[in-house]
């Protein structure tokens, strides 16, 4: 069974580093690239980037660049998304998710979600 | 990319046939896919490829379109249908989403 396992809630405040996970099981992880899509509060959602799990090659989105980083360690299956310092914005529901692309592309499995809340 | 989803809401009531439309701002083939989310759920994908169903989404489900213009059809509403459906496109990164359709019971 496919599973997507993201780490649990956190609360920070404004300027603390964060990083969260998320665990692949269930299928050969480094075939699948994994996204990580943002919800803020009572909104839509919000493409964040994605990693390649096998070379570690990243895509994001210009609105986040520069502002997170996504990395894998292939030797536990896991893809994290973290931030040096985090503002009160970031506030949201993070969603992880394995993206496949043959002739298209689409995210088929989705973690849970880990909720961030920042806050001073 | 923007993807322009309309209506923004819904009401319909069980038994429905119901059409949820979204537009792309270019084209994109049919790089272009459905998802459903409840509240505090994780999205769910739906329909892939524009119209492709993915894997135990019952048939009620189906999907059309290419190009810029696209649709998602529920054939009969049923009571779990009830949540908010995203349209995607993965024509090229960013890969963007639309605002959303919530669809409430009438």
């Amino acid at each position: 069974e496919v599973q997507l396992v993201q780490s649990g809630a956190e609360v920070k405040k404004p300027g603390e580093p964060l990083r969260i996970s998320c665990q692949g099981s269930g299928y050969r992880f480094t075939s699948y690239w994994i996204t990580w899509v943002r919800q803020m509060p009572g909104k839509g959602l919000e493409w964040m980037g994605r990693i390649d799990t096998d070379d570690s090659y990243t895509n994001y989105s210009p609105s986040f660049q520069g502002h997170v980083t996504i990395s894998v360690d292939k030797s536990i299956s896991t893809v994290y998304l973290q931030w040096s310092g985090l503002r009160a914005s970031d506030t949201a529901v993070y969603y992880c998710a394995r993206h496949r692309c043959s002739a298209d592309c689409y995210d088929d499995y989705w973690g849970q979600g880990t909720l961030v809340t920042v806050s001073s | 990319i923007q993807m322009t989803q309309s209506p923004s809401s819904l009401s319909a009531s069980v038994g429905d046939r119901v059409t949820i439309t979204c537009r792309a701002s270019q084209t994109i083939s049919t790089y272009f896919n459905w998802f459903q989310q409840k509240p505090g759920r994780a999205p769910r994908l739906l329909i892939y490829s524009a119209s492709s169903l993915q894997s135990g989404v019952p048939s009620r489900f189906s999907g059309s379109g290419s190009g810029t213009d696209f649709t998602l059809t529920i054939s009969s509403l049923q009571p779990e249908d009830f949540a908010t459906y995203y349209c995607q496109q993965t024509y090229s990164t960013p890969y963007t989403f639309g605002l959303g359709t919530k669809l409430e019971i009438k």
